[in-house]
């Protein structure tokens, strides 16, 4: 069964730069070509999509974050990781790592999710 | 883009059927048939029930059946149980290859 779980630091200051790390086990994040992503909720509030990554590197992300977010996968280390530049406290949620079927919108794999507060 | 519509609150009583909608564009749920729905309880992560508009993943009850009609999505939920009470979101695809959720349901089950 695989699982996936984030983690990075649970408070940023305004401005600075969010960085979290999702971690594969029991499964491969370059077997089968699947696509991997983040989804975030903001306490209180509803789901947001973040972006996917694609097994060939490339990247679709939020309009909304578009200018601010970069996906990135490290096939050597089984690692998704998710940066979110110049953050504010709208920022503030819990994000979620997820795995994709492509062609698809199977999006069967979560990990528990980790909550990062933005605030000084 | 904006969010899916959805009703803000819907609720049943126990063995009843629920219906919740779920709106869109012709840019979006009008456009393709990967339409999702995820089940969230209270501080627990959002679980998928249904997932290209009407497919149901292993494990999700029969009781939970979708469907589309244009640019609205449904999720029926049948013989309503206590178990159901939770938040509901829809999921679509665009035309910009990109994802958007809708803002979310709460179920009541009186």
């Amino acid at each position: 069964q695989l699982q996936l779980q984030e983690s990075g630091p649970g408070l940023v200051k305004p401005s600075e730069t969010l960085s979290l790390t999702c971690t594969v086990s029991s499964g491969s994040i370059s077997s089968n070509n699947f696509q991997w992503g983040w989804v975030r909720q903001p306490p209180g509030r509803g789901l947001e999509w973040i972006g996917d990554v694609f097994y060939t590197g490339g990247t679709s992300y939020n309009p909304s974050l578009k200018t601010r977010v970069t996906i990135s996968v490290d096939k050597s280390k089984d690692l998704l990781s998710l940066r979110l530049d110049s953050v504010t406290a709208a920022d503030t949620a819990v994000y979620y790592c997820t795995r994709r079927v492509p062609n698809t919108s199977l999006r069967d794999s979560w990990g528990q999710g980790t909550l990062v507060t933005v605030s000084s | 883009q904006s969010a899916l519509t959805q009703p803000a609150s819907v609720s049943g009583s126990p063995g009843q059927s629920i219906t919740i909608s779920c709106t869109g564009t012709s840019s979006d749920v009008g456009n393709n048939n990967h339409v999702s729905w995820y089940q969230q309880h209270p501080g627990k992560v959002p679980k998928l029930m249904i997932y290209d508009v009407s497919n149901r993943p292993s494990g999700v009850s029969s009781r939970f059946s979708g469907s589309k009609s244009g640019n609205t999505a449904s999720l029926t939920i049948s013989g309503l149980q206590a178990e159901d009470e939770a938040d509901y979101y829809c999921n679509s695809y665009t035309s910009s290859n990109t994802w958007v959720f809708g803002g979310g349901t709460k179920l009541t089950v009186l």
